[in-house]
């Protein structure tokens, strides 16, 4: 079956603690992003790649990194300068050309 | 003024209901509009894509995109229990989508 994997579903951060999520697409997309969701709000988005080696930010960075490595993965980390990480997280990808974006279904990050 | 708006409910109607959600936006340049369903805790699943002004069906949902307006609509016809989730509107001038802030509908049997 062809996806997007998202883990782990829940996570739980300690403070001052870097964590990293991780997404994994099996489409052969070459674009990635990563969304924050709170509740009752729409999608912000943290950041994003077109292709591999190579991405840029979104509009709320601050606190995030991310790496492309490889071509199905863009795996997202939350550091210990992001003070309110409390959030769903999703990461979505997309053909270069294509207008819509698919998505993985989601983490849920919670400080401890 | 945020580029998408769309009312965030809650929508609470009837089991065989016709249901309208809507959105609004200001950027001229949007070209693509999308719905997604969101279920509870799960990641959005697209539902409609459509292109240009006009009218498009798929089984019980019609999107419908008036650009002169800049007013886009989803119908549900005969909306089932198993409607209940946020709908989310997201549209783009490139490859960035720009989303709105979702309707969350409860359909009650």
């Amino acid at each position: 079956d062809g996806g997007i994997t998202q883990s782990p579903k829940y996570l739980f951060r300690k403070e001052g603690q870097n964590v990293t999520l991780s997404c994994e697409q099996n489409l052969n997309h070459d674009a990635m992003y990563w969304y924050r969701q709170d509740p009752g709000q729409g999608l912000r988005l943290i950041y994003y790649s077109q292709i591999v080696n190579d991405f840029q930010k979104g509009d709320i960075a601050e606190g995030y990194s991310v790496s492309r490595e490889k071509k199905e993965s863009f795996p997202l980390t939350v550091t210990s300068a992001q003070k309110n990480p409390t959030a769903f997280y999703l990461c979505a990808s997309s053909t270069t050309q294509g207008k819509t974006q698919y998505f993985g279904p989601g983490t849920r990050l919670l400080v401890l | 003024q945020k580029e998408v708006e769309q009312d965030p409910g809650p929508l609470s109607v009837p089991e065989g209901a016709i249901v309208s959600l809507n959105c609004t936006y200001s950027n001229s340049a949007f070209q693509y509009f999308m719905w997604y369903r969101q279920y509870s805790r799960k990641g959005p699943e697209l539902l409609m894509y459509t292109y240009s002004s006009g009218n498009k069906e798929d089984g019980r949902f019609t999107a419908q995109v008036d650009k002169s307006s800049k007013y886009i609509s989803l119908f549900i016809r005969d909306s089932q229990p198993s409607d209940s989730a946020t709908y989310l509107c997201a549209m783009n001038a490139g490859n960035m989508l720009t989303f709105g802030g979702g309707t969350r509908l409860m359909v009650k049997p």
